[in-house]
């Protein structure tokens, strides 16, 4: 496709279980980064991603979450042991290079953690 | 650390007439600035970027300008129109990388209507 695209667009799960959310950047974009919004906090910068390689993860909320990008293309975002402040959307977005051009997000994944 | 403002946080207007959505930045050291706007439910969609080296960026009915060293950015609307409802978000790119902070920075948002 043409866009940035994440899946599932929407997740309920129960507290305690594991969740992970996918995103596929724009063909050709070496730059991936995910993002929360949740009402309280805003659009945070979670991690981003240049090729394979995450060099600071300091911006994941906690070591509950991870993330990895495989073959320079589609990303996932795992959460373990969800608790109820996981409750947000995901967004993921991508650009040519890191920091220094224009990125573009996909729709996001709505995570309700119950 | 980088904080962005953006003021007014809600505006409505009527249908046609031009309006100007503010947003400020604590840190001047950015890379680029980034207009995108954000339909309920939906992602986010670019507007304009504009580089730090940059002044202003127009596309279509929309202009941004930039003054890196107030701090400030500002979005024009011209001829507002129903279907430019929507939040409109301000974000910064760092110049430095590292301390978790190598995404944007975004403001909170303006929330638009457009009454016809």
């Amino acid at each position: 496709g043409a866009g940035v695209s994440q899946s599932p667009s929407n997740k309920v799960t129960e507290k305690g279980k594991d969740v992970e959310l996918r995103c596929d950047p724009i063909s050709g974009h070496t730059a991936l980064y995910w993002y929360r919004q949740s009402l309280g906090q805003g659009l945070e910068f979670l991690i981003y991603f240049q090729g394979n390689s995450a060099p600071d993860k300091s911006g994941l909320p906690s070591d509950r979450f991870s993330a990895e990008r495989t073959g320079g293309s589609v990303s996932t975002l795992t959460i373990q042991r969800t608790q109820q402040e996981d409750s947000a959307v995901y967004l993921c977005a991508s650009s040519l290079g890191v920091r220094i051009n224009e990125q573009f997000f996909g729709p996001g994944t709505r995570l309700t953690v119950l | 650390k980088q904080e962005v403002t953006q003021i007014p946080a809600a505006l409505s207007v009527p249908e046609g007439e031009n309006l100007v959505l503010n947003c400020s930045f604590t840190d001047s050291a950015i890379y680029n600035l980034q207009w995108f706007r954000q339909d309920p439910g939906k992602g986010l969609t670019s507007l304009l970027l504009i580089q730090s080296s940059q002044r202003e960026q127009t596309s279509g009915r929309l202009n941004a300008s930039l003054d890196k060293s107030s701090g400030r950015s500002t979005l024009y609307i011209a001829a507002s129109q129903p279907g430019d409802s929507a939040t409109y978000l301000c974000a910064v790119g760092p110049l430095y990388s590292g301390g978790g902070a190598d995404g944007l920075t975004f403001g909170k948002g303006t929330h638009l209507i457009i009454q016809p």
